[in-house]
């Protein structure tokens, strides 16, 4: 069965200190990966999304970045971190086909003070 | 920029009423799918539609796809107390970019 990890559960950092949030998924191959922010009790905002090792799209210009250097592992990255960067980040998975389902990781809570 | 407009944007009713949740898009989805998510998790899937005018039914939930594909909505019969959470509607274009709309927030009552 498959499986999706994210790590860490909840950060609190200071504006401007770096960020790694990382997702790693298992027991499938070539998955469509994605990064999404979601304020409180708000639809999610699509970040980044990933359908191949080194592939990424940017849909939030922003100062945020995202990487993937193996197939299964997915990197969200700040270097500098500000206030409104705060949220509950969402790693998920879906296999490339129509309608195929988004599966979710635990979240990260992140606070920036 | 959302493209997923949802309304209403919170629902607060009685258990026993019926509601509806709409999700509206000026944009052709080939794909659109309705979410559950509670509180510090990741949203659950509930159902996908694939073709224009598309029913579909999951016990006292309906869901039914525009003709043109660009709207859906979210029907829920006899509501109870266990279907509180936020709705998220989810549109694709192709079989990569899945796009959220803005959330329904509902609260059922005993």
């Amino acid at each position: 069965s498959q499986t999706i990890h994210q790590w860490p559960a909840t950060l609190v950092q200071p504006v401007g200190s770096p960020l790694s949030l990382e997702c790693t998924v298992e027991g499938t191959s070539n998955p469509n990966l994605y990064w999404y922010r979601q304020a409180a009790g708000r639809g999610l905002q699509l970040l980044f999304y990933s359908v191949g090792i080194g592939q990424i799209s940017s849909e939030v210009p922003q100062n945020l970045s995202a990487s993937r250097p193996q197939d299964r592992q997915f990197i969200l990255s700040s270097k500098k971190l500000l206030l409104s960067d705060s949220g509950f980040y969402l790693c998920a998975w879906r296999r490339r086909e129509i309608g195929g389902e988004l599966f979710f990781g635990e979240g990260s809570r992140l606070t920036v003070l | 920029t959302q493209l997923l407009e949802q309304s209403p944007q919170f629902l607060s009713i009685q258990e026993g009423e019926n509601l509806t949740v709409y999700c509206n898009s000026s944009s052709v989805f080939s794909s659109l799918q309705w979410y559950r998510q509670e509180p510090g998790e990741g949203p659950v899937l509930l159902v996908t539609v694939v073709t224009g005018g598309e029913v579909k039914k999951l016990k006292r939930l309906t869901f039914q796809f525009g003709d043109a594909r660009k709207d859906s909505s979210l029907h829920i019969t006899a509501a109870q107390p266990g279907d509180t959470g936020l709705y998220l509607c989810a549109g694709a274009r192709n079989t990569d970019k899945l796009i959220f709309g803005t959330g329904t927030r509902l609260q059922v009552f005993p």
